[in-house]
Parts: structure tokens; sequence; C-alpha cells
């Protein structure tokens, strides 16, 4: 399978700072995800992007597919913000099953 | 448009029982994915599957597991004579065509005493 590396693994942030997530990949995918879980344990699409640039209030995200690698931003981030990131990824002719990274803990502090 | 829904939410089983859990697709989404998350763990795919077909059970313990996908109802993942490791949450996914993004549901987090 593709193995999904994310980085860091554990964030503290106080409120209102900036932070970036990186999501690598260790083979070529034609789909990928940024979700959030958060405390409650649901997770929340953030976006579909495997390839490009997006950006949603507070959030933005770009994967570079040709170098594997994929980063989530939040900026001013708020303590609704916590929770734990995953970067899913997948391909299509694999019966595009995701490959989830281990994600990143954010815990924001007021 | 509602999302994925999962029930049971919640579902405390004794050793050696049986464990159902229902997932139902969004309006309009054939394709139908399950996936495991183990305490402190990213989610690990278990099966894939279209009305009526298992696509993909790559992922599914040989033993114990099944899961299916009727024509008509949810999708049902179902445990057989569980064990505490089988203790873990159970989230169910869901898309339109293959290549689409999947959206998930609440989760069935599965406690076996």
């Amino acid at each position: 399978g593709i193995q999904v590396e994310q980085s860091p693994p554990d964030l503290i942030l106080q409120e209102g700072a900036n932070s970036t997530l990186r999501c690598n990949f260790s083979d070529s995918v034609n789909n990928l995800q940024w979700f959030h879980q958060n405390p409650w344990g649901q997770l929340i699409n953030l976006f579909y992007i495997p390839s490009g640039t997006k950006q949603n209030g507070r959030l933005s995200a770009t994967t570079v597919a040709t170098e594997r690698y994929s980063l989530l931003y939040i900026s001013s981030s708020q303590t609704t913000d916590s929770g734990v990131y995953f970067c899913a990824v997948g391909r299509s002719n694999t019966g595009n099953q995701f490959y989830f990274g281990t994600g990143t803990s954010l815990t924001v502090i007021p | 448009n509602a999302g994925v829904m999962q029930n049971p939410r919640h579902l405390v089983r004794r050793r050696g029982q049986e464990a159902r859990l229902r997932c139902s697709p969004m309006k309009g989404h054939s394709h139908v994915y399950w996936y495991r998350q183990l305490p402190e763990e990213g989610l690990k795919f278990m099966v894939y599957l279209q009305k009526e077909n298992i696509i993909d059970e790559s992922g599914m313990p040989k033993e114990r597991f099944s899961a299916e996908f009727p024509k008509e109802g949810p999708s049902i993942l179902r445990i057989q004579q569980v064990v505490r490791g089988d203790s873990a949450a159970y989230f169910c996914a869901s898309s339109p065509l293959r290549e689409e993004t999947q959206y998930f549901g609440p989760g069935t987090r599965l406690l076996v005493l």
C-alpha cells in the first residue's frame, strides 16, 4: 500500500497563531483529502485536493502531486480548530481505498 | 441531502457475541467503504463495496468479519464472535464515483467487554 507520513505529530498553538501541517506520501495518487477529526470523533471533510491549491476561510491547502506532498495551512487559529488532522490518499486503479496518515494532533490554547 | 448515516453510534458487546453495524450512504452514492480506527491511530481501510458486489476486501480480517451492500437497504458490517481487540471506531464512507471525494459517517464505537 501507499505510505503516508504526517508531521508534526503533535502541535500546541496559542490562539491566533498560524501553522503548517505536512503530508508526504510514497507513491503517485489521484485522490487526496484532508480531514479534521473533532474531539467528538467526527470526521469533517476539509479539502478534496489531488493537486493545486484551495482556500476556505482561514484554511488553505496545497498539493504538489509530482513531489508527493500536501500542505495544510491554518491561519489565525481558534480553540475550535483543536483536534486531529488527517491526510488521506488514494489511487483509483487500486479501488480508491484511502490510506490514512497517523495524523497531527492540534491543541489551540486561549 | 442527508449525510452518511451510521447506526448504532455506540455498541457494547460481550466476547463471543455478534456485532452488526449499519451504514446508509448519501443519496445517489453507490460506492461504500468501511474503515476501522483503533485508539490513537489513523483509519485503516477494510472493504469497498458497490450495490450487491464486494470490489475490494483486502483490508478485511480473513475470519469473523463480513460485509454486504444489498440492492435495497443499508450496507452491513458484521463481526462474529467478537473479541476485545475488535474494540474500535468503525467508519463508513460513500462516494458517487470512484474518483470522487469520500464522505464519512459519524462512526460506530464498538466496545467489547
